[in-house]
């Protein structure tokens, strides 16, 4: 099935430093949505973005819904390593949540 | 319970063997979901239950897998005949209800090694 291309596919950086990733598509999604999944467990929702070029935050996180609905981006300021894991982002194109489309994740990896 | 549970946590199966995997969604949850995750790949979507609707099983790869929710809670996921292709990271998720809420919560899955 189709997937969402993210990029960087990982990226290692210092404590302390700014993240940025981002994730396109060919065709248009309703709702873009970012996840976080840490080893063994199923992925959590971080952020929602429900409009063309909103711009949301969630503590350190901040994400942006591409004006042309076909892309967002998450960024994480002064990153923690508590931070480490997998991002995935996820488009919606039913406007029921029934049928996410997610993308190839971007693995984090923080050192101190 | 508190979260979504699946059952086993892990499974190794000989290819053509039938498995069922197990899902108990967060009490009062009336939409389920499954989704599966093959190594280092995001999820897929594979079938979605709501309420006593008919489910979409649009995801769903092969007319070897199925899938069916008893009572409007646990929820089945049988693969007969298993190939090596089915490997992968099975995971189940809940909600109140589909329609802008997409507070899913994803219990921590079922690993599926076929060998």
């Amino acid at each position: 099935g189709q997937q969402l291309n993210q990029s960087p596919q990982s990226m290692f950086i210092q404590e302390g430093e700014d993240v940025s990733m981002n994730c396109t598509s060919s065709s248009i999604f309703n709702t873009w949505l970012w996840y976080k999944q840490e080893p063994g467990e199923g992925p959590v929702l971080l952020i929602a973005l429900y409009k063309a070029g909103e711009l949301t935050s969630n503590g350190r996180l901040t994400a942006q819904f591409g004006i042309t609905r076909k892309d967002s981006f998450l960024n994480i300021s002064a990153s923690i390593p508590s931070d480490v894991g997998i991002y995935f982002c996820a488009g919606d194109k039913t406007g029921t949540a029934s049928k996410l489309t997610f993308g190839t994740g971007t693995r984090l990896q923080v050192t101190l | 319970g508190a979260g979504v549970s699946q059952s086993p946590s892990n499974k190794v199966t000989e290819k053509g063997k039938d498995v069922e995997l197990r899902c108990d969604p967060i009490s009062g949850h009336t939409a389920l979901y499954w989704y599966r995750q093959s190594l280092g790949q995001g999820l897929e979507f594979l079938i979605y239950f709501q309420g006593n609707s008919a489910p979409d099983k649009s995801g769903l790869p092969s007319d070897r897998f199925s899938a069916e929710r008893t009572g409007g809670s646990v929820s089945t996921l049988t693969i007969q005949r298993t190939q090596q292709e089915d490997s992968a990271v099975y995971l189940c998720a809940s909600s109140y209800s589909p329609g802008g809420n997409y507070g899913y919560t994803f219990g921590s899955g079922t690993r599926l090694t076929v060998v």
